[in-house]
């Protein structure tokens, strides 16, 4: 079964601190998804890392991917309040009879505080 | 261009009574995906639409749930006798074709979600 795993599950972080979270996954994707939800809205997606090494950047946040390791982390530098959301990994199902089907990890809620 | 449409974007039934949820993909979008929100099991898929063609409906939960897609477009979840525990939000998603085609590579882009809370 396709397993996709976050950690941690709640962050609590101080502005102007770094922090990393972690997402492991089971079994080989084409490629794996970072998306952002506030609080009663829909998935924004941040960033898709396709290939081993990967790493893409986007203001305070940066994503890498390891396929070796099956593992993707998201960077967070310099937290500001700004950044509060929950935080989902996923990868897309490179085949079969689920072509493109998303599976998510469990989502990270962050809360950025003074 | 417009976006992925979902409605109503919230839905308040009692326990027992059937609902709808519909779901206005991108223009042209053949793939589509249905997915749930719930507290307890997080983010999950439910079904993928290829054309009107549903290969995959393994998410499904149990036999109250069905979906159907009409004219390569629009698609309705419906949820029979409804329960407590299908209280989620309801998230629906389209990509131009399911995964990837001729070595290109095809994003899902996701619905605002229809919030459906089970009394």
């Amino acid at each position: 079964e396709l397993k996709v795993e976050q950690n941690p599950l709640f962050l609590s972080m101080q502005e102007g601190k770094n922090y990393t979270i972690y997402c492991n996954y089971s079994t080989t994707s084409d490629r794996l998804y970072w998306y952002r939800q506030d609080p009663g809205k829909s998935l924004e997606s941040l960033f898709v890392l396709l290939s081993n090494g990967a790493v893409k950047q986007e203001g305070r946040l940066m994503a890498s991917l390891d396929t070796k390791a099956r593992l993707s982390t998201l960077h967070i530098t310099a937290a500001v309040h700004d950044l509060s959301a929950t935080y989902f990994c996923a990868i897309r199902n490179a085949g079969g009879t689920s072509y493109g089907k998303l599976t998510f990890g469990q989502g990270t809620i962050l809360t950025v505080h003074p | 261009g417009a976006g992925v449409s979902q409605s109503p974007s919230n839905k308040v039934t009692e326990k027992g009574k059937d609902v709808e949820l519909r779901c206005d993909p991108i223009s042209g979008h053949t793939a589509l995906y249905w997915y749930r929100q719930s507290l307890g099991q997080g983010l999950e898929f439910l079904i993928y639409f290829q054309g009107n063609s549903a290969p995959d409906k393994s998410g499904l939960p149990s036999d109250r749930f069905s979906a159907e897609r009409t004219g390569g477009s629009v698609s309705t979840l419906t949820i029979q006798r409804t329960q407590q525990e299908d209280s989620a939000v309801y998230l629906c998603a389209s990509s131009l074709v399911a995964g990837r085609q001729g070595g290109v590579s095809y994003e899902q882009y996701f619905g605002p979600g229809t919030r459906l809370t089970v009394t």
